[in-house]
Formats: structure tokens, sequence, C-alpha cells
């Protein structure tokens, strides 16, 4: 159980467009949903936390006008990047907490890969 | 401050050597969780392993094991007789009171055949 996948795995944008990336928990229903994003070679850095109903917390120097995230039902959030530029190219993980789990519990989703030409 | 720190950016080893990955962390809390990721080159997280941080017990699953130390603030995983297809970026990593897991900059491990 508790698996969390990611539409798409990958995708590719031209500058100046948006993107949306879903994260949905597929066996389980999940209060908190995280998202991080790696660029190539460095470490998971993560971008907002979003409780189901609520807005995100975004974390210090992630612009919340360009990351838009919807967390509407207990089972998806929404990764909205909009005007997308190159520099926006990354790895996007999310991770997703179940309604009665501790808060040790975080199940990470398979990545989306964007490229923004 | 809270903090984790691999020190070792990439290690390559021979097959069947065994190799250790250094984790050091740093917390202002008295309960708090540690963790171990595997990243294969496919880039999906592989969950290996959660400690709490009253549970100091070393942990040992087939080839792997862990170390972890409060005294030193460590949580060192050895991998024994190590395989190809250990090969891949491990993080550690640290769950802090607020909820948030903070990971270190992982170590790029290549096991060479």
């Amino acid at each position: 159980g508790a698996v969390v996948s990611q539409h798409p795995s990958w995708v590719i944008c031209k500058s100046g467009t948006s993107v949306k990336i879903e994260c949905r928990s597929l066996d389980f229903q999940a209060t908190t949903m995280f998202w991080y994003r790696q660029f190539p070679k460095q470490s998971l850095m993560l971008m907002a936390t979003s409780n189901e109903g609520s807005k995100a917390t975004y974390e210090q120097g992630v612009e919340k006008d360009k990351f838009l995230i919807n967390h509407a039902s207990l089972t998806l959030s929404t990764l909205t990047v909009t005007s997308a530029h190159p520099e926006d190219s990354s790895f996007y993980i999310c991770s997703a907490r179940g309604v009665a789990g501790p808060a040790y519990e975080q199940y990470f989703g398979p990545g989306t890969r964007l490229t923004v030409t | 401050a809270q903090k984790v720190t691999q020190a070792q950016t990439e290690i390559s080893v021979v097959e069947k050597e065994d190799v250790t990955l250094d984790c050091v962390y740093e917390t202002r809390d008295t309960t708090y969780y540690l963790f171990w990721y595997k990243q294969p080159p496919s880039g999906e997280l592989v969950f290996l392993i959660r400690r709490n941080s009253f549970d100091e017990q070393n942990e040992i699953s087939g080839r792997y094991s862990w170390n972890f130390q409060k005294s030193t603030s460590s949580f060192n995983f050895t991998i024994t007789a190590s395989q190809v297809v250990d090969s891949a970026v491990y993080f550690c990593a640290l769950l802090n009171r607020d909820d948030k897991i903070i990971f270190g900059k992982g170590t790029r491990l290549h096991i060479l055949p």
C-alpha cells in the first residue's frame, strides 16, 4: 500500500508556457502533501507544504505566484509552473502523508522531469 | 540549526567491497527521525530505513546495516559485499518537529565491476 503517483513523468514545454504536474495518493487519503525540487546532481529542496482545503505554505525563496499549488482533495495535489523559463527545468517530486498516519510516514512519488526550452 | 551533512560527495569501490556512507546531523529537537533513501538513475526515491531518536539499536537488513550514535550525531550506512546494482545516490535525511524532511546533499556511489 501507500502508493503515490505523479503525472506526467516527464514533460517538455516552451518558455513562457505553463505546465501542471499532478500528485495522487492512490490507496490512502493524504491530508498533507509536500513538493520538492531537485536540480541535477543536487539534493531535494522542499518548495512547499500543502494541506487539503487550505493554502499552501511556501519555503523561503520560492515564488508562490510562479509555483501554484492546489490541494483540493485528499488524494490529489497539483503544482502548476506558470510562465516557465529554462531555469525552472528540474526534477519535481511530491510526497504525501496519510490522514491518520504519523508525521514520519511520508510516501514519495516517482518524480516529474520538467524541461523548459 | 537543523542540518544533515554527508561529507562524501562521491565514492567508487570495486564490487564485493564493503562501503560506509557517513551522515552527521544537527537538531535542537529531542524527538526526531532519521532516514536513508536510495535514488537510482531513474530518479525515484527508494526508502531504506527510518530511525527515531530514542532507538539507538543498530539495524541490519541483508547486506545493509546502519549505525546510529546519538553521542556523535551520526547515522552511518554500510553496504557489505557491494554489488553493481547498489550504484545510486544515497540521501540521509532528518524529520524535524516542523514535519519537514531535510535532506543531506547525497553521496553518489559507484560500484565498479
